[in-house]
C-alpha cells in the first residue's frame, strides 16, 4: 500500500528560528494535505496544495507540492510558543480517495 | 456550527467489555470516517463511509464494527475490547474539495 514517510519526527528550536519538515512518498498524490494538532484536540487542516509545483502560504506557513509529486514540504517561519504540536502530512490520490497520513513531526518551541 | 462532534471524550473499558463511539457532523457532508491514533504511527483510518448507507473497511478494521445511522452520525463499536485497541480515536468528515475536518477524539483505555 502506500506510504509517506515523515521527518523528522521531532524537533527543539528556540522561539524565532524557523522550522522545516517533510514527507515523501513511494508513490504519487495529486492532493498534499498539511495538520496541526495540538495536544488533546483532533487534527486542524493548515494548508492543502493540489498542483505539482505550487507553493501556498498561509501567514507564517509556507508549504510546497513537489514537482514529482512524490514529496511535499512545510516550512514555519520565526517560531511561536503557539506553534508547538504535532504536523501531519497527508496525500490523496483523487478527491475521492482516502488520506494516508505520514507518522508526524513533533515540534516543541522553547521561549 | 458545531463541526464534528465525538461523545464520550474518555472511556475507560475492562477487557471483553463492549461500546459505541458516537460521532456526528452538522456540514452535510457525504463521507466520514473513523481513525485511530497511536504513538509514532499516525492516524489510520479503522472505516469509512462515502455516503450514507455504504460503509467501507480501511486500513485496521479488525475487532470493530461501524453504522452510517443517517447522513449526520457514524458510530463506531467495539464488540470485544481488548488492550490492543487502547488509542486516541477520531472521527472525521470531508467537504467535496476533498478536505477532512475532525472532532475532538475519544481517549480509550482498555484494562
Amino acid at each position: 500500500g502506500q506510504q509517506l514517510n515523515q521527518s523528522p519526527q521531532s524537533m527543539f528550536i528556540q522561539e524565532g528560528e524557523d522550522v522545516s519538515m517533510n514527507c515523501t512518498s513511494s508513490s504519487i498524490f495529486n492532493t498534499w494535505l498539511w495538520y496541526k494538532q495540538d495536544p488533546g484536540e483532533g487534527p486542524v487542516l493548515l494548508i492543502a496544495l493540489y498542483k505539482a509545483g505550487e507553493l501556498t502560504s498561509n501567514g507564517r506557513l509556507t508549504a510546497q507540492f513537489g514537482i514529482t509529486r512524490k514529496d511535499s514540504f512545510l516550512n514555519i517561519s520565526a517560531s511561536i510558543p503557539s506553534d508547538v504540536g504535532i504536523y501531519f502530512c497527508a496525500g490523496q490520490v483523487t478527491s475521492g480517495s482516502r488520506l494516508t497520513f505520514g507518522e508526524g513531526t513533533q515540534l516543541t518551541v522553547n521561549p | 456550527n458545531a463541526g464534528v462532534t465525538q461523545t464520550p471524550k474518555f472511556q475507560v473499558l475492562k477487557t471483553g467489555q463492549s461500546m459505541t463511539l458516537q460521532c456526528a457532523q452538522d456540514m452535510n457532508h457525504n463521507s466520514m470516517y473513523w481513525y485511530r491514533q497511536d504513538p509514532g504511527m499516525g492516524l489510520r483510518l479503522i472505516y469509512y463511509s462515502a455516503s450514507e448507507g455504504t460503509t467501507d473497511k480501511g486500513e485496521v478494521p479488525n475487532g470493530y464494527n461501524v453504522s452510517r445511522l443517517n447522513k449526520r452520525e457514524f458510530s463506531l463499536r467495539l464488540e470485544s475490547a481488548a488492550p490492543s485497541q487502547t488509542s486516541v480515536y477520531f472521527c472525521a468528515s470531508r467537504d467535496n474539495q476533498g478536505e477532512q475536518f475532525f472532532g475532538p477524539g475519544t481517549r480509550l483505555t482498555v484494562l
